[in-house]
């Protein structure tokens, strides 16, 4: 089991709005920033959303975050098929001296 | 352009050792830290390990400590990760990773290399 708990998966149509939970405690999400990556098939992981709700440079604003307690949020707004990937939060663990990752979402665009 | 290239992985039976390195260029290699993380077929993301810039500080997941090493040579831009006492379970593609400002956060990504413990 994953120290950050995420949905195994979650779908919507185009141009929907979807949104991916991550639920953790006050040792990583409680006290540090959280970060998303997106995993298309077949390729390496790519930095999404850092420190909660900030986008790299090229990732469209489509893409938002957000944290509240011990919980953190993707957004992805104007669904469209290429975000069809997986998903995953992230963010150092005060208690255990090491980053975690959630299990990971699967998005499914139908 | 920062790019991220690791080698080494391959076929290694259980209880055997294996070295991957990271070569790297497109950035001032010293002034950032870097892990390697690990995802087995079919898995999820899983950190392995990270090590400061200046080599001073490292830390290991708990399911490799005691068994896997990180290093890195600023004078070569690259990182290592050396693998004692294989199990089946460190299967996996294994991934450097830059960090974006020693937050934890990874803004480049290897493209991988895979790990197969069998017998």
């Amino acid at each position: 089991q994953s120290v950050l708990t995420q949905p195994p998966s979650a779908s919507g149509t185009p141009g929907q709005r979807v949104t991916i939970s991550c639920s953790g405690s006050s040792s990583n999400i409680g006290s540090e920033p959280v970060n998303w990556y997106q995993q298309l098939p077949g390729t390496a992981p790519k930095l999404l959303i850092y420190s909660n709700n900030l986008r790299p440079s090229g990732v469209p604003d489509r893409f938002s975050g957000s944290k509240s307690g011990t919980s953190a949020s993707l957004a992805i707004s104007g669904l469209q098929s290429e975000d069809e990937a997986d998903y995953y939060c992230s963010t150092w663990d005060g208690s255990l001296s090491a980053v975690v990752f959630g299990g990971g979402t699967k998005l499914t665009v139908l | 352009e920062v790019q991220l290239l690791e080698s080494g992985g391959g076929l290694v039976q259980p209880g055997g050792s294996l070295r991957l390195s990271c070569a790297a260029s497109g950035f001032i290699f010293s002034s950032y830290a870097m892990s390697w993380v690990r995802q087995a077929p079919g898995k999820g993301l899983e950190w392995v390990s990270g090590i400061r810039g200046s080599g001073d500080s490292t830390y290991y997941a708990d399911s490799v400590k005691g068994r896997f090493t990180i290093s890195r040579d600023n004078s070569k831009n690259t990182l290592y990760l050396q693998m004692h006492s294989l199990r089946a379970e460190d299967t996996a593609i294994y991934y450097c990773a830059k960090d974006r400002a020693s937050s934890s956060c990874y803004d480049y990504w290897g493209q991988g290399t895979l790990v197969t413990v069998s017998s």
